[in-house]
């Protein structure tokens, strides 16, 4: 079974503060992606990588940065937290292939106060 | 651009009714089209997928036809239950990437079946 895990399920951070999450994939998928999902709203992509040091921004990249130094673990960081930014961050891998699935981890509930 | 629009929510079902929830979309293209659920405090998880026109996605007792003639993915269950209790989010496969394959996301479909 393909496995995506994602290092916090609940995080609380202060305003201003650096954040990072992290998120592991078993699977050698080569596609990575980050998401927050608010109420109403749906999912909307944050950023997503489709190689090793690769990135490209998706719909909502402002205030938000990528690290993909290895296949396996894509990290989004909040350069200086903010309360708009209290949100469910879900990462999801995919092989790449045209019509394949991705896969989510469990999601991490960020509160920011 | 690309865009899937499905019913408004919440929908709440006694055990064992039908169930439909319409998904209709807008892309370029031919996307391959997706169901996922998403149960409390979980994760979003795959049900069902159709790559091409006609095709028909089942899994769990939950299908979908791929319709192109109507840009629809309408998502189906004959008998629910309790436990199909959850969000459910219509997508599809937005190839304007390049060599990149992302999801375009409905807003989601709460779902709550009771006894």
């Amino acid at each position: 079974d393909v496995k995506v895990t994602q290092s916090s399920r609940y995080l609380v951070k202060r305003t201003g503060e650096k954040v990072f999450l992290e998120c592991v994939q078993d699977m050698d998928h080569e596609n990575m992606f980050w998401y927050r999902q608010d109420p109403g709203l749906g999912l909307r992509l944050i950023y997503f990588s489709y190689d090793v040091k690769m990135k490209e921004k998706g719909d909502i990249p402002e205030g938000y940065s990528v690290s993909r130094e290895k296949k396996e673990r894509f990290s989004l960081i909040l350069e200086s937290a903010s309360t708009n930014q209290t949100s469910m961050y879900l990462c999801a891998s995919s092989l790449g292939a045209l019509g394949t699935e991705q896969y989510f981890g469990p999601g991490t509930r960020l509160t920011v106060t | 651009g690309d865009s899937v629009t499905q019913m408004e929510g919440p929908v709440t079902l006694s055990e064992e009714a039908f169930l439909t929830i319409n998904c209709t979309y807008t892309a370029t293209g031919y996307p391959s089209l997706f169901w996922y659920v998403q149960y409390p405090g979980e994760g979003l998880q795959l049900l069902l997928k159709a790559t091409k026109a006609d095709d028909k996605g089942s899994n769990k007792g939950f299908e979908a036809t791929y319709r192109k003639e109507t840009t629809s993915f309408h998502l189906e269950k004959g008998s629910v239950q309790v436990s199909d209790s959850a969000v459910y989010f219509c997508a599809l496969s937005d190839l304007r990437g390049g060599g990149s394959e992302k999801l375009v996301f409905g807003k989601g479909t709460k779902l709550t079946v009771n006894p």
